[in-house]
């Protein structure tokens, strides 16, 4: 959906580097969801974010929501290949218990 | 793990039939949502249900019924399957409208239309 915009649209990276996810709403966030998703496999929660400057981890995965620009970042530290898999951002537009998603961004981690 | 499971995983069906779609859970979340994935699109919203037998459209609903007669249950039909309608096709379930946004997904059906 053109309403969240993902960059990069694919991540090669070696093993131990670190790296960032952006996901950028054309519209006001009421919250920003991140999930993973290995490759044939379903979705897989990450995080939520609901309030500018909230910062969260998950292992080695932090992410920040930036509301004044309408902005979330995702960076993996020292990634390693279980960190490989598609990344998609979800937007609270404030639909009423609907979510639009970014098209994801697909993260390869070299051994 | 949430317990959501999906029925077929994988179909090839043909233009002009009918297909259904079975999302299955044993959590007893009040939402549930049909999801489609495309290269390129992302997920977009087909159809979701906040209740039984209460069902809205999403972004991409046409070509696509739901039904939803019991809460664990919520089924997607088409009713005649075009090669547009080719993709895989994920359920989710999130539990209030307060955590509504925390969805849980299901494993996915891939379909082919031939």
């Amino acid at each position: 959906s053109q309403e969240l915009e993902q960059s990069p649209q694919s991540l090669i990276v070696q093993e131990g580097k670190n790296l960032t996810i952006n996901c950028t709403s054309s519209k006001t966030l009421y919250g920003l969801y991140w999930y993973k998703q290995k490759y044939g496999e379903g979705l897989i929660f990450l995080m939520m974010l609901q309030k500018g400057g909230e910062e969260k981890s998950h292992e080695k995965i932090t992410a920040k929501l930036d509301e004044k620009k309408q902005q979330s970042s995702l960076h993996i530290t020292a990634s390693q290949p279980s960190h490989a898999g598609i990344y998609l951002c979800g937007a609270d537009h404030n639909q009423g218990g609907k979510l639009i998603f970014g098209q994801g961004t697909e993260l390869s981690v070299k051994p | 793990d949430a317990g959501i499971t999906q029925s077929p995983r994988h179909k090839v069906t043909e233009t002009g039939t009918p297909v259904t779609l079975r999302c299955h859970q044993t959590e007893n979340h009040r939402y549930m949502y049909w999801y489609r994935q495309d290269p390129g699109h992302g997920l977009r919203l087909i159809h979701y249900s906040y209740g039984v037998k209460d069902t809205d459209k999403g972004e991409v609903s046409d070509g696509y019924s739901v039904s939803r007669s019991k809460t664990e249950d919520f089924l997607l039909t088409l009713e005649s399957a075009t090669s547009s309608q080719t993709s895989v096709y994920f359920c989710a379930i999130s539990e209030s409208v307060v955590r509504s946004y925390e969805q849980y997904f299901g494993p996915g059906t891939r379909l082919t239309v031939t």
